[in-house]
C-alpha cells in the first residue's frame, strides 16, 4: 500500500502571502490529522477531519484552516503568512482516527516564510 | 504543566546498552499511547503502542504503561549506531482519537 504523501515538500513564501500544502492519506484511510513542527515548540497538532468534517481542532489562529474532500485527501491554508509559520507540516492518516489506531505520517512539507 | 513531558535529553548510551526513555501525561483520561521514531530531517514513524498497564515487547523494544502513576517508558536493549534519533512520546483520548499530543522528544545518540 502507498504510504501517506504530501506536496509540495519545500515551498518558499514571504511574508503576507498564503499558502495550500495538500496531503493523501492511505487508501482506506478517511480520518486526516495535520500537525506543525518547529524546534522550538515541537510537534503541535492542528487539527483533523473525518469524512469531511472538522472532528478536532488545536490551539491554532484563524488563519490555519483546512478542509477534506469526499476522496478523504486534504488540505491545509495558512493566509497572511508570518515568519513564525515556518516550520515542517506533517499530515498524518489513520482509518477512522479512534484512539487505539495508528496514525501514519507523510513526508511533510517543509515551509519558509521570509 | 506541560500535557506530555519527556526527558529532554540528549540521551547517550554505548552501542550494546539499554535506553531508557521516559515519559509522563496529565490527563488522566489518556487511553492510548505511541512512541515513534524520528530521524533528523525526516518524518515520525511508530515503534510501539500501548493500551494496558504493563510490558509490552516487540523485538529490542519495549514499552511500559503504568496509568496510575501516568508514565510510560520505551527500553530499547542491544542499542545500535542506527537507533540514533529523536524518540516522541504522544498521547491520545478515547474522544479525541484524531489528535495526538507530543512530548517534547528525547534525542538518543548510541556510541559505537
Amino acid at each position: 500500500k502507498a504510504g501517506v504523501t504530501q506536496t509540495p515538500r519545500y515551498l518558499i513564501k514571504t511574508r503576507g502571502q498564503q499558502v495550500t500544502l495538500s496531503c493523501s492519506p492511505i487508501s482506506g484511510h478517511r480520518s486526516v490529522s495535520w500537525y506543525q513542527q518547529t524546534p522550538g515548540q515541537g510537534l503541535q497538532f492542528l487539527f483533523e477531519y473525518f469524512s469531511e468534517t472538522q472532528r478536532n481542532k488545536g490551539n491554532f489562529p484563524g488563519r490555519f484552516s483546512g478542509r477534506q474532500f469526499s476522496n478523504s485527501r486534504s488540505e491545509m491554508n495558512v493566509s497572511t503568512l508570518e515568519l513564525g509559520d515556518s516550520a515542517l507540516y506533517l499530515c498524518a492518516s489513520s482509518i477512522s482516527g479512534g484512539a487505539p489506531e495508528t496514525q501514519y505520517f507523510g513526508p511533510g512539507t517543509r515551509l519558509l516564510v521570509l | 504543566q506541560k500535557e506530555v513531558e519527556q526527558n529532554s535529553g540528549p540521551l547517550s548510551v554505548p552501542e550494546g546498552a539499554i535506553a531508557s526513555l521516559n515519559c509522563t501525561y496529565s490527563d488522566r483520561g489518556s487511553q492510548s499511547f505511541f512512541w515513534y521514531r524520528q530521524y533528523s530531517g525526516k518524518s515520525p514513524e511508530l515503534i510501539m503502542s500501548i493500551y494496558s498497564n504493563g510490558d509490552k515487547e516487540d523485538g529490542r523494544f519495549t514499552a511500559q504503561l503504568n496509568k496510575a502513576s501516568q508514565y510510560v517508558s520505551l527500553l530499547i536493549r542491544d542499542s545500535q549506531p542506527s537507533d540514533s534519533a529523536t524518540y516522541l512520546c504522544a498521547v491520545s483520548t478515547y474522544n479525541q482519537g484524531g489528535k495526538l499530543i507530543f512530548g517534547q522528544g528525547t534525542e538518543l545518540s548510541v556510541k559505537p
